[in-house]
């Protein structure tokens, strides 16, 4: 199975909204609410920001929202502070006991 | 706090072996799903491989199916990935992630990673 399909860049100024997309087919994120967002800077581990599409792990700012509509995702990051430049992956639960990423997409906060 | 610390990570020859150890602490390790996700050097995120909290049923990603064994020893705390026929695209930073209770498709907590080069 192919990853899914993230643009490979976003942008925003500080205190902007960006979205990022995150697109698959039926088979994937539009058959399963099992959708999660990932952070990751320069040299460091993952961390998980969003889960089962909408829903934030404890200690994640409310800055961060997800949602799905159809096949594609969104991450959502509000109020844009400087920490939040990273990359972000989705993710998605793909039927097969199979679990796809996508490509991931490089957020710099301008 | 929690951790996850991985190691046995090293240069490989093609078709060579490898284990690879993820040892956990500051969380109840026999209780929760664990999955092994690898990044390539400049790449993204590819998962590998998943074991349920009993070690019960382990599911693998296509590219890794009948070279890669996922693991656990609930009792001490440590979770295994044995990668044999290793192949110059499996050179990555392998990292240990935890799951999210009754899941199998989340990676709540991370390791560090450790990078395993496949190279003649």
């Amino acid at each position: 199975q192919s990853a899914l399909t993230q643009p490979p860049s976003a942008s925003g100024s500080p205190g902007q909204s960006v979205t990022i997309s995150c697109t698959g087919t039926s088979s994937d994120v539009g058959g399963y609410n099992y959708v999660s967002w990932y952070q990751q800077h320069p040299g460091k581990a993952p961390k998980l920001v969003i889960y089962e599409v909408n829903k934030r792990p404890s200690g994640v700012p409310d800055r961060f929202s997800g949602s799905k509509s159809g096949n594609t995702a969104s991450l959502t990051v509000s109020g844009l502070q400087a920490e939040d430049e990273a990359d972000y992956y989705c993710s998605t639960y793909a039927g097969s006991d199979n679990v796809l990423f996508g490509g991931g997409t490089e957020l710099t906060v301008l | 706090q929690m951790q996850l610390v991985e190691s046995g990570g090293g240069v490989v020859q093609p078709g060579g072996s490898l284990r690879l150890s993820c040892v956990a602490s500051g969380f109840t390790f026999s209780t929760y799903g664990m999955h092994w996700v690898r990044q390539a050097p400049g790449k993204g995120l590819q998962w590998v491989a998943f074991i349920w909290y009993d070690g019960n049923k382990k599911y693998y990603a296509d590219s890794v199916k009948g070279r890669f064994t996922i693991s656990r020893d609930n009792s001490k705390n440590t979770l295994y990935l044995q990668m044999n026929s290793l192949r110059t695209e499996d050179t990555a930073l392998y990292y240990c992630a935890k799951d999210l209770p009754r899941s199998g498709y989340y990676f709540d907590f991370w390791g560090q990673g450790t990078l395993v080069t496949v190279s003649s």
